[in-house]
């Protein structure tokens, strides 16, 4: 089945400091790729996409490029501020097998200091 | 309306009672899907709706859990006889098209805490 690996953290940045969260994935087919937010006491907020191959999806300084030789979808941002701290989750749909339903990464945890 | 609407916010229950939840989807989203976020995990799919059927209901956990979505926008989320493992964050979303184009629009969850 379809399946997500994310970077384990939490993850501690400074401010300004450049942000990788690594994202793979398993899937048949084409999948859909995202990246979503959840910020503290918050639902998840869906951040970006990226809905076929070699797209880039990119919102608020996020970016991630959908790399479907090396099945990933890193999330990167070049500097971070303290209110980027939050939950990030990865997550692919994938309509021929799941046309309802997304798959989720475990969430990685980012804290931003000033 | 302008976001996923979910009541309550917070429900504190004693293990036995049987808990209602309520999501208000988006205005128009003809989709609308169930997850479970238990503490320091990923999210668990529940069910989804299209329209008022549900096409996929795999991963309610066991005959305890039920939902139903009237009129192509309400849904409610029922645990009946509920334990404390069930104790979660419950969180509905919608969609405006195939969540595979789309993605999801969640609310804001509710907190349930069986004691």
């Amino acid at each position: 089945g379809d399946s997500v690996t994310q970077m384990e953290g939490p993850v501690t940045l400074s401010e300004e400091a450049f942000l990788t969260i690594n994202c793979t994935y398993t899937a048949t087919g084409y999948p859909s790729l995202f990246w979503y937010v959840q910020y503290p006491g918050e639902g998840l907020q869906l951040l970006l996409k990226a809905t076929k191959a070699d797209d880039k999806g990119s919102n608020k300084g996020f970016e991630a490029t959908y790399r479907k030789e090396t099945t990933s979808f890193h999330l990167e941002k070049g500097s971070v501020q303290v209110s980027d701290s939050a939950v990030y989750f990865c997550a692919l749909s994938n309509f021929n097998t799941n046309a309802g339903k997304s798959t989720f990464g475990d969430g990685t945890t980012l804290t931003v200091k000033p | 309306g302008a976001g996923v609407s979910q009541s309550p916010s917070n429900k504190v229950t004693e293990k036995g009672k049987d808990v209602e939840l309520r999501c208000d989807p988006i205005s128009g989203h003809t989709a609308l899907y169930w997850y479970r976020q238990s503490l320091g995990q990923g999210l668990e799919f529940l069910i989804y709706f299209q329209g008022n059927s549900a096409p996929d209901k795999s991963g309610l956990p066991s005959d305890r859990f039920s939902a139903e979505r009237t009129g192509g926008s309400v849904s409610t989320l029922t645990i009946q006889r509920t334990q404390q493992e069930d104790s979660a964050v419950y969180l509905c979303a919608s969609s405006e098209g195939t969540v595979a184009n789309y993605g999801y629009t969640f609310g804001s969850g509710t907190r349930l805490t069986v004691v």
